[in-house]
């Protein structure tokens, strides 16, 4: 009854590090999703991969990497974390198609010094 | 580009009151919208989906509206609850693929006793 895991939950790192934020989902879904939410600012959508082999750019993809390792996993990479990249991370997935409800994991809060 | 406006940052109301919640759009009229609960420390829960033929949509005490008139979704929880206390984000497809989402900053809500 997992639903959709992320690891880790806390992390801090020191500008100019790299860290990879892990997501796994249960669930068999095909399209999966990374946002990160800010105060004042809402969920932004930074990339999505509709199907396993697929990935796009949401709306604040610069200084972020994906990677759709299989249909469960689905990565996000900061190759030289910056202070403003400091923020929670949201994992999500959804079955494939329109107006499916998206399932979320209980995100990653970042600190980045 | 679309954008989303939840009316208040906050709204405060008594318990067995009905509790009523804006969300507005500005651009296209979305094919669908969602709304979802959001408790401290934790991810996005999906509520409702109401679809842009549909006025109404009802869930328990929940009733979502949708008028593509006004450009304009009403989410109400009807005999509340201080357990209702939470944030409620609404959600529409963005314009760059049918399963990517927008979100509203979202409203928090708390009911007292």
């Amino acid at each position: 009854n997992a639903g959709v895991t992320q690891t880790p939950k806390f992390q801090v790192l020191k500008t100019g590090q790299s860290m990879t934020l892990q997501c796994a989902q249960d669930m068999n879904h095909n399209s999966m999703y990374w946002y990160r939410q800010d105060p004042g600012m809402g969920l932004r959508l930074i990339y999505y991969s509709a199907s396993e082999g697929t990935t796009d750019k949401g709306e604040v993809p610069n200084g972020y990497n994906v990677s759709r390792l299989n249909k469960r996993e689905f990565s996000l990479r900061l190759e030289s974390a910056a202070p403003s990249q400091t923020s929670v991370y949201f994992c999500a997935s959804s079955e494939r198609g329109d107006n499916q409800p998206q399932h979320f994991g209980d995100g990653t809060r970042l600190s980045i010094l | 580009s679309q954008k989303i406006e939840q009316n208040s940052e906050a709204l405060n109301i008594q318990e067995g009151k009905t509790a009523t919640l804006t969300c507005n759009y500005t651009n296209y009229s979305p094919a669908y919208l969602q709304w979802y609960r959001q408790d401290p420390g934790r991810g996005p829960v999906f509520l409702l989906l109401i679809r842009e033929n549909e006025k109404e949509k009802r869930k328990e005490r929940l009733k979502v509206t949708f008028d593509t008139t006004l450009k304009q979704s009403l989410f109400h929880i009807t005999a509340s609850q201080p357990a209702d206390s939470a944030t409620y984000l609404c959600a529409l497809p963005s314009n760059q693929a049918g399963t990517a989402l927008i979100f509203g900053k979202g409203t928090t809500l708390s009911v007292s006793s």
